[in-house]
């Protein structure tokens, strides 16, 4: 499958803390995708980074890129109770409108 | 606007059942396409659109057909209803256009429908 992969399944943090999901893939991309899910909703788009970018920011949000080691790295600071949520990373592989998603990281925060 | 709108929102059929699930977008997106998402895994794609009037196979399309008559809507249907098909489907869209091609990337999705099939 050229799905990515999530890292961990699960993330249970205190309020405040930073929390850090990975999302490894096989394939080389055209970009790769962020997006939220929370309980009984439908995802929500977060952030893109294309294949020639190593970092994006995006408020609270950091997403690194390292096509080498075919991997992506979400990191929320500061983290709030209500980021509590699925996150799941999407990648494109063509230009063809079509992403593959992953099984995405469950993250809790505790207030 | 409204974004992407799916109904019904729940429904329960028996095996053998037909039905029809509608996805409506307002944002003029040529792409749709239809996602189930089964309890603690991510979104397999089912069948996916790049304009009306067309349609493409996903992942897992044995037991589901689709139609896009018109740019703003996307119907998926299932013939002989399952339990295999019980799951929360999902209907998302996004843009496509030559000088903004990254964005046809960012799909915008519908609240889901729950559809249990006893």
């Amino acid at each position: 499958s050229q799905q990515g992969e999530e890292d961990p399944q699960a993330l249970s943090i205190q309020e405040g803390e930073n929390a850090t999901m990975n999302c490894s893939y096989k394939t080389s991309i055209n970009n790769l995708q962020w997006y939220r899910q929370n309980s009984g909703r439908g995802l929500v788009h977060l952030i893109l980074i294309r294949s020639n970018e190593r970092e994006k920011h995006s408020g609270r949000l950091r997403v690194t890129l390292d096509t080498s080691k075919k991997s992506s790295s979400l990191l929320i600071t500061a983290s709030r109770a209500a980021d509590t949520a699925s996150y799941f990373c999407a990648t494109a592989y063509t230009n063809a409108g079509k992403s593959t998603f992953g099984d995405g990281t469950t993250l809790t925060v505790k207030p | 606007n409204a974004g992407v709108t799916q109904t019904p929102k729940f429904r329960v059929l028996k095996t053998g059942q037909s039905m029809t699930l509608l996805c409506a977008q307002d944002m003029n997106h040529e792409y749709m396409y239809w996602y189930r998402q089964d309890p603690g895994m991510g979104l397999r794609l089912i069948h996916y659109s790049v304009g009306e009037g067309t349609t493409a196979k996903g992942e897992v399309p044995d037991g589901y057909n689709v139609s896009r008559l018109k740019k703003q809507n996307f119907l998926l249907g299932l013939e002989s209803a399952a339990p295999s098909q019980t799951s929360v489907y999902f209907c998302a869209s996004s843009y496509s256009g030559a000088r903004r091609q990254l964005e046809t990337d960012t799909q915008y999705f519908g609240p889901g429908t729950r559809l249990t099939v006893l």
